[in-house]
Formats: C-alpha cells, sequence, structure tokens
C-alpha cells in the first residue's frame, strides 16, 4: 500500500491562478511533511515544510494546509507563474533519521 | 546557504560494470546522508541511510554488496554501484541532513544509464 499518495497527477492552470496540489498519507507516525520542486534534469529542491503539530504554514506564494485528522495536505500555489511550471513532491517523514517517503508527484504547468 | 553537489551529473556503462558517484555537502554538516534512486516514471526509492559513525541502514532490495557506500566525515559521501544492469538505471539522488535538523537538501542527481 502507497503510504503517501498525490492528486493529481497533472495539473494545468492559468498564468494567476491559484493551483492546488493534493497529498495524503497513510502512517500515523509522520510528522514532518516536506514539498519538493524539481524541473526536468535537476534535482528536488525543498520548497516548504510542515510539521504535524501546525495547520498552516505559509511562505510567499506557497502556502501548505494540513489536516491531521484526515491524513491530508495540500499546496496552494497563488498567482501561478509559467517558472512555476515543475513537478511537485509530497514527502513525509516520522522520525529524525532523513528517511522520506514520496509521493509519486504532481506536474504543474502554468500556462501564460 | 545549503548546496549539496554530486558528480558526475550522467554516467553511462556497460552491463555488468560499475561505476561511482559521489556526493558533497557544502555550506553544513552533513551528519546524514540518504541515497535514493528516482526511477525514469519519476518515482523514489530509499536506497540508504548513512550517518556519520553509525551503521549504515539499507532498505529492504537493496544491499551492500551492491550499493556499498562511504560516508568517512561530514561533507562527503560516495555510493557505487556495483555490476550494473538495465534495472539499475534512473537518476541517483544524495539527501543531506544536519544533525536534529529535518529538512533534506537535494543533489542535481546522478544519471545513470546502462547499455
Amino acid at each position: 500500500q502507497q503510504q503517501v499518495r498525490q492528486s493529481p497527477q497533472s495539473l494545468t492552470v492559468w498564468e494567476g491562478e491559484t493551483a492546488i496540489l493534493n497529498c495524503s498519507y497513510e502512517d500515523s507516525t509522520f510528522n514532518y511533511f516536506p514539498w519538493y520542486q524539481q524541473f526536468p534534469g535537476e534535482g528536488p529542491a525543498l520548497l516548504i515544510s510542515i510539521r504535524s503539530v501546525s495547520d498552516k504554514k505559509e511562505d510567499g506564494r506557497f502556502t501548505i494546509f494540513f489536516n491531521k485528522r484526515e491524513k491530508k495536505l495540500s499546496l496552494h500555489i497563488t498567482d501561478s507563474q509559467p517558472g512555476d511550471s515543475a513537478t511537485y513532491f509530497c514527502a513525509a517523514s516520522g522520525d529524525n533519521t532523513g528517511k522520506l517517503t514520496f509521493g509519486d508527484g504532481t506536474v504543474l504547468t502554468v500556462k501564460p | 546557504g545549503a548546496l549539496v553537489y554530486q558528480y558526475p551529473r550522467r554516467t553511462i556503462c556497460k552491463s555488468g560494470t560499475s561505476m561511482r558517484m559521489e556526493c558533497q555537502a557544502v555550506g553544513f554538516q552533513a551528519t546524514s546522508v540518504a541515497w535514493y534512486r528516482q526511477s525514469p516514471q519519476k518515482t523514489f526509492e530509499l536506497i540508504a541511510l548513512s550517518t556519520v559513525n553509525s551503521a549504515i541502514k539499507y532498505e529492504q532490495n537493496f544491499t551492500q554488496e551492491k550499493f556499498p557506500i562511504s560516508h568517512p566525515n561530514l561533507s562527503f559521501s560516495s555510493m557505487t554501484v556495483l555490476n550494473a544492469y538495465l534495472e539499475d538505471r534512473g537518476l541517483y539522488l544524495c539527501g543531506a541532513r544536519r544533525h536534529n535538523y529535518a529538512e533534506q537538501f537535494f543533489g542535481p542527481g546522478t544519471r545513470l544509464t546502462v547499455l
């Protein structure tokens, strides 16, 4: 059973719109949730993260909403730009060892 | 800022041969290094987790005999893919983390092609 799931697989929005990327998880011991942004040919770059003690984390145009009870979280990208076009990965970790479990990613396309 | 370099960026090897890849952390002390493989379909597999002064922990389906790892100091780690075959192809990523910090920073990866 996949531990971290992402939806949709792909998402297209127009420039200026808000993109909403969803993530859910199975393991209730997960308590740290980073989102990574990956461009073709590059490694994943840490974008924003949240701990399970919080229900919201904001950093500029990027906001994570977290629902511990439902084991769901979402990444909202407001005022989307063509440069935001990338694959976004939700990941989870349950301890302090650095072992991350990744979702399969959402490919975001922002059309100008 | 925290930077992670990986070398080489791309490599091609013949089936049955081996190749070594390196990971260097700059600007912070990488007490923990995780090696992942990202498949052509973009899914991530954790190969092993290495912490300085501790035993390296390999995930199921990955062994030290196939993927020996060295993590001799707080800025450097290397991994070798021994006896590579088609199923070993992918993007090998190094994720480095400071002690007691959750943030994991990745390098650009080493893309392995096996002929």
